[in-house]
């Protein structure tokens, strides 16, 4: 089955500096990668998403790369705040029957922003 | 539009109790899950549900049974809770027609002594 590796486990960063969070995935048919944000004591949110027929992606401050060879995907936050602050998961989607595959998470990053 | 709901928020077990945690939807989605989610370990998938009718097990489904109970419900039992299953507990939904997104319940913070 799938497995989805996420590096840094923490990350802290200046205020107005880059951050930069990676993933690696076990299965190549998965097709689908969500970038979720969780604030404290909140639910997941999604922030933004990428498929497999996309090498990247951006959303004003926010971009996601996707390298399927190698199997890894990155989140990339520019001018970071304070309100960035918070944990982030990526996940992937094994493309399972009608779409409907499992969606399996890394195991988080902790964004501190700095004043 | 209340988008996807979890009842308890709270809840504290004694070892060997049993439990229900429920999960409905709203949006008319295919696919509904069960995650746990612990410090260090991320979102672990414990069960799934592709379709009313149909379920599958995640990456941790020891000790957990399932019941997808029509299209926006989707429940989890614990039918002999232990210390090792206090977690913090997420359902989420997603239309499941295409690579779209999880809508995530509130959760529920289990805790069994």
């Amino acid at each position: 089955g799938e497995n989805v590796e996420q590096h840094p486990s923490t990350l802290s960063v200046q205020e107005g500096d880059s951050a930069v969070i990676k993933c690696t995935y076990s299965d190549s048919a998965s097709n689908y990668f969500p970038w979720y944000k969780q604030e404290l004591g909140k639910r997941p949110q999604l922030i933004i998403d990428i498929r497999s027929n996309v090498g990247e992606k951006k959303d004003q401050r926010i971009a996601v790369t996707l390298n399927k060879t190698a199997k890894h995907f990155s989140l990339h936050i520019t001018e970071t705040q304070p309100e960035d602050s918070a944990v982030y998961f990526c996940a992937a989607k094994s493309k399972g029957s009608s779409n409907t595959g499992k969606l399996i998470f890394g195991q988080g990053t902790t964004l501190q922003v700095k004043p | 539009n209340a988008g996807v709901t979890q009842t308890p928020k709270f809840q504290v077990l004694k070892t060997g109790q049993s439990m229900t945690l429920q999960c409905a939807q709203d949006m008319n989605h295919n696919s509904m899950y069960w995650y746990r989610q612990d410090p260090g370990m991320g979102l672990r998938l414990i069960y799934y549900s592709a379709s009313e009718g149909t379920t599958d097990k995640g990456e941790v489904p020891n000790g957990y049974n399932v019941s997808r109970l029509n299209k926006r419900e989707f429940s989890l039992r614990l039918e002999s809770a232990a210390p090792s299953q206090t977690s913090v507990y997420f359902c989420a939904s997603r239309a499941g027609t295409a690579n779209t997104e999880a809508f995530f319940g509130q959760g529920t913070r289990l805790t069994v002594v």
